[in-house]
């Protein structure tokens, strides 16, 4: 059964904590992405990965920090810098450059809580 | 750069009536054109797509949308609304300039009164 996952789906930390959200394809996709969401923003690239060991900066990377070591695996970190980091948090992964479709499948979410 | 504008960051329906969701988007080349639904606490699925030929899209769970070039628009909409229909919405663009990158409008929550 092919998909996304994410875990955990609740997530409870302490301010200046930093914590790691993870994130599993197995759809053999090339390129990953981190979403952050927030009520009536909608979703905010944080990071994307477009092949293993490499990555790029979304809009709103200051904060957070990534790795891509394998290709079904994009953890994202929250440092202890993310001055906002309660939010719900969504990965992505889609079939990249080696295809033609441009659509992304998201995994179920994590819902961060910083207190 | 390319945006997403949903206009109506709620809108509400009877049952069996006709939902209309809201969708404009900018983009500099063609568009390639998506609409997810997201229910509480759970990830985004993909409703239906628009890359490339029809402009008529149909979709999962009855929905469609038609990509007006000259309007800059691609709204969705069902005849007849479902009690089940009843989540947030979200309408994204990309192109082939900005590669794999998905631009998302804000969501519009769709709720059905029985």
């Amino acid at each position: 059964d092919g998909g996304i996952t994410q875990s955990p789906k609740y997530l409870f930390r302490k301010e200046g904590q930093n914590v790691t959200l993870s994130c599993e394809q197995n759809l053999n996709h090339d390129a990953m992405y981190w979403y952050r969401q927030d009520p009536g923003q909608g979703l905010r690239l944080i990071y994307y990965s477009q092949i293993v060991n490499d990555f790029q900066k979304g809009d709103i990377a200051e904060g957070y920090s990534v790795s891509r070591e394998k290709k079904e695996s994009f953890p994202l970190t929250v440092t202890s810098a993310q001055k906002n980091p309660t939010a719900f948090y969504l990965c992505a992964s889609s079939s990249g450059a080696s295809g033609n479709s441009y659509e992304q499948y998201f995994g179920p979410g994590t819902r961060l809580t910083v207190t | 750069a390319q945006s997403v504008t949903q206009l109506g960051s709620h809108v509400s329906v009877s049952e069996g009536a006709l939902v209309l969701l809201r969708c404009n988007y900018s983009s500099s080349v063609p568009p390639y054109l998506f609409w997810y639904v997201q229910y509480p606490n759970q990830g985004l699925q993909l409703l239906l797509k628009y890359t490339t030929g029809a402009t008529l899209v149909k979709g999962i769970n009855g929905f469609e949308a038609e990509f007006k070039k000259s309007e800059t628009s691609f709204h969705l909409t069902k005849p007849s609304a479902h009690m089940s229909d009843a989540a947030e919405y979200f309408c994204a663009v990309t192109n082939m300039e900005y590669g794999n990158k998905l631009v998302f409008g804000a969501g519009t929550i769709l709720r059905v009164k029985s």
